[in-house]
């Protein structure tokens, strides 16, 4: 596609649902990012992905939080018993390759625990 | 861990005044570094980035940076804005850990160009 494409753009749930966020990255891009933007924590690093596989999910701020890439394309982050402090701008970003630095980033999408 | 500080939290200009917006980084090896920008209901977008080479590097809409590897500084500039510059203003750092190419991110700066 054009750029990277991110779903649901809003999400509103309840404390304790879950919740899965898609990301569409940039055709052909291999290395695909998850940040975190929330008004307390600035932008924050959650988890990289090369092809399929998560060489570092250091970011990830607790157990509850996953997230899986298929097909060397689509992301899906999943929070399961969300929490109200989970509710940020969850941002995805893409790149070439991981040796490639520039990271393209889609719209986000904005989750608000109630 | 690297880290990324950007002193200015808020900065009211008038149009045509000159923009610097400092940005200094912790992290003694080598690193790329980067200024994103995020316009009011868009997302973030690429502004300028440093490699290698010309510690000087110029950017989109007339912006660029400098690259002072002594004080661990990559400042901000633009010599005259304008009412469309109003933005928020991530300076960000990218160290080489072989952990792929995340981005450590600055608390941003927003920055308000009055007519």
């Amino acid at each position: 596609g054009a750029g990277v494409s991110q779903s649901p753009s809003n999400k509103v749930t309840e404390k304790g649902k879950d919740v899965e966020l898609r990301c569409d990255p940039i055709s052909g891009h291999t290395a695909l990012y998850w940040y975190r933007q929330s008004l307390g924590q600035g932008l924050e690093f959650l988890i990289y992905f090369q092809g399929n596989s998560a060489p570092d999910k250091s970011g990830l701020p607790s157990d509850r939080f996953s997230a899986e890439r298929t097909g060397g394309s689509v992301s899906t982050l999943t929070i399961q018993r969300t929490q109200q402090e989970d509710s940020a701008v969850y941002l995805c970003a893409s790149s070439r390759d991981r040796f490639t630095d520039t990271q393209y980033f889609g719209p986000g999408t904005r989750l608000t625990v109630l | 861990a690297q880290s990324v500080s950007q002193h200015n939290h808020h900065v009211i200009l008038s149009e045509a005044a000159s923009l610097e917006l400092g940005c200094n980084y912790s992290y003694g090896g080598t690193v790329n570094l980067f200024w994103y920008v995020q316009y009011p209901g868009q997302h973030l977008q690429l502004l300028l980035k440093y490699f290698s080479g010309d510690p000087l590097v110029k950017g989109i809409k007339g912006f660029e940076a400098e690259f002072i590897k002594s004080k661990f500084s990559f400042n901000l500039r633009k010599p005259s804005v304008q009412w469309s510059d109003t933005a928020e203003y991530f300076c960000a750092v990218n160290a080489f850990t072989g952990g792929g190419n995340k981005l450590t991110f600055g608390t941003g700066t927003q920055l308000k160009v009055e007519l």
